[in-house]
């Protein structure tokens, strides 16, 4: 069964502050990717990479890092977070043919930003 | 503009009965692959069921089935009986070709309430 956990799972931080969201797969997935979704805009992509050391610009990198040191671990980083970056954050990670060929989500984590 | 298109916003259905949401997509490519994910109230987003686009056949998982319309660039989502359990926000998606990442495209979704 696919494991992607994220933390915290909820977080409130205050405008201009540094923010870290953590994710974790036991998958063994090369792609890993972090979105955020609002109300009426769906899941939109932040950033993915396609091995440790590898980041990538989804559609909306502005105020976002991410880092991947390693197969299981990929980071997102609000270096000064805004109240327009409250939303729901999820990680996912990707397998490449046959049943891993999709995408397994997080569970999300709720950032509210003051 | 947007790749995958869910029109539908919400439905309401009966419990027990049959019910089909719509999404279309465009690709130029000559080979993609079309999933439908189902998000909880609970916020969790799970993985349904995939129609690759050279496959003729439609996808069936459990009480999920695809209707795979590829001149129309259609991919239906079927629930066959359904149960409460089943409201939730669907979603739709696809990746295009044999790239070395993945790249998904996410429809808005929609949400379907099932009414005892």
């Amino acid at each position: 069964e696919a494991a992607v956990t994220q933390s915290p799972r909820n977080k409130v931080a205050v405008t201009g502050g540094k923010v870290t969201l953590s994710c974790n797969q036991t998958n063994n997935h090369n792609n890993m990717y972090w979105y955020r979704q609002d109300t009426g805009h769906g899941l939109r992509l932040i950033h993915y990479s396609y091995g440790a050391g590898s980041t990538e610009k989804g559609d909306i990198p502005d105020g976002y890092k991410a880092s991947r040191p390693s197969q299981e671990n990929f980071s997102l980083i609000l270096e000064l977070a805004t109240p327009s970056q409250t939303s729901v954050y999820f990680c996912a990670s990707g397998g490449w043919g046959g049943d891993q060929d999709t995408q397994y989500f997080g569970p999300g984590t709720r950032l509210l930003v003051l | 503009a947007q790749k995958v298109t869910q029109t539908q916003t919400s439905i309401s259905v009966m419990e027990k009965t049959t019910v089909t949401m719509d999404c279309v997509y465009e690709t130029q490519d000559s080979s993609y692959f079309l999933f439908w994910y189902k998000q909880t109230a609970s916020g969790e987003i799970v993985f349904l069921i995939r129609q690759d686009s050279y496959k003729k056949e439609n996808a069936t998982v459990g009480h999920y089935s695809l209707n795979f319309q590829k001149p129309k660039s259609s991919i239906g989502l079927i629930i066959t009986a359904t149960q409460i359990e089943d409201s939730a926000v669907y979603f739709c998606a696809m990746r295009e070709g044999n790239t070395g990442y993945q790249n998904f495209y996410f429809g808005k979704g929609t949400s379907l309430t099932v009414i005892p």
